[in-house]
């Protein structure tokens, strides 16, 4: 069956730091991967996405998330976080056919000054 | 402001009632989704509709129903509430609801039964 998990339940950065939110994945075939922002209040909102091509793929915001088939992974990076930042990301994954998206448990970011 | 409008914004019920949440997609989009947002569950895909059809169906209970009319915009229906109903439910749109399409999500409804 497929799944994702998000080991971190939530991270504390400092500002300025760098950042990696883990993403682990699993499904048969070559997965459409996502990572959505949820501010508090508000909808998700799409940072990124990967289907094919190119393992590296840069989003909004200055994200980047890379795909590793091997380790079933899709971590989700920053160089240089802002407190605006502070957020819940979730990871998901796009199973075939219909389009049934189904999202990890979400890494909640605090990020301290 | 992600174009996705659902009404009304909080909603407080009690068990046993009917409620009906109601979400207009971004100009252009013909395809929505619903989605369940709780603390135990997380957040579940519910149904998705493709211009007025259903397309997806996910973890959605026989109590919950839902359509997507003419103009496009889409309703869920959840009746005989309980108390495990209470959860954020966003609703998103996309343009034609494939695999590789963007969603846009809504602010949510927040539902509390009592």
């Amino acid at each position: 069956a497929q799944s994702v998990t998000q080991p971190d339940i939530h991270i504390t950065v400092s500002e300025g730091a760098s950042l990696e939110l883990r993403c682990n994945y699993s499904y048969g075939a070559t997965p459409y991967l996502f990572w959505y922002v949820q501010s508090p209040g508000q909808g998700l909102q799409l940072l990124l996405k990967y289907f094919s091509g190119d393992t590296l793929v840069q989003g909004i915001k200055g994200f980047e998330a890379e795909f590793k088939r091997s380790q079933s992974s899709f971590n989700l990076r920053k160089p240089s976080v802002h407190w605006s930042d502070a957020a819940e990301y979730f990871c998901a994954v796009g199973t075939g056919g219909g389009f049934k998206t189904i999202f990890g448990a979400g890494t909640r970011l605090f990020v301290k000054a | 402001d992600s174009g996705v409008t659902q009404t009304p914004k909080h909603l407080i019920t009690a068990t046993g009632q009917r409620v009906t949440l109601r979400c207009s997609p971004r100009s252009g989009d013909l395809s929505v989704y619903w989605y369940q947002q709780s603390l135990d569950q997380g957040l579940q895909f519910l149904i998705q509709y493709y211009n007025g059809e259903e397309r997806a169906k996910g973890n959605i209970l026989e109590r919950f129903s839902a359509q997507q009319f003419p103009d496009l915009h889409s309703e869920l229906n959840l009746s005989s509430l309980e108390l495990g109903d209470s959860a954020l439910y966003f609703c998103a749109s996309s343009v034609s609801g494939t695999n590789t399409d963007t969603q846009y999500f809504g602010p949510g409804t927040r539902l509390t039964v009592l």
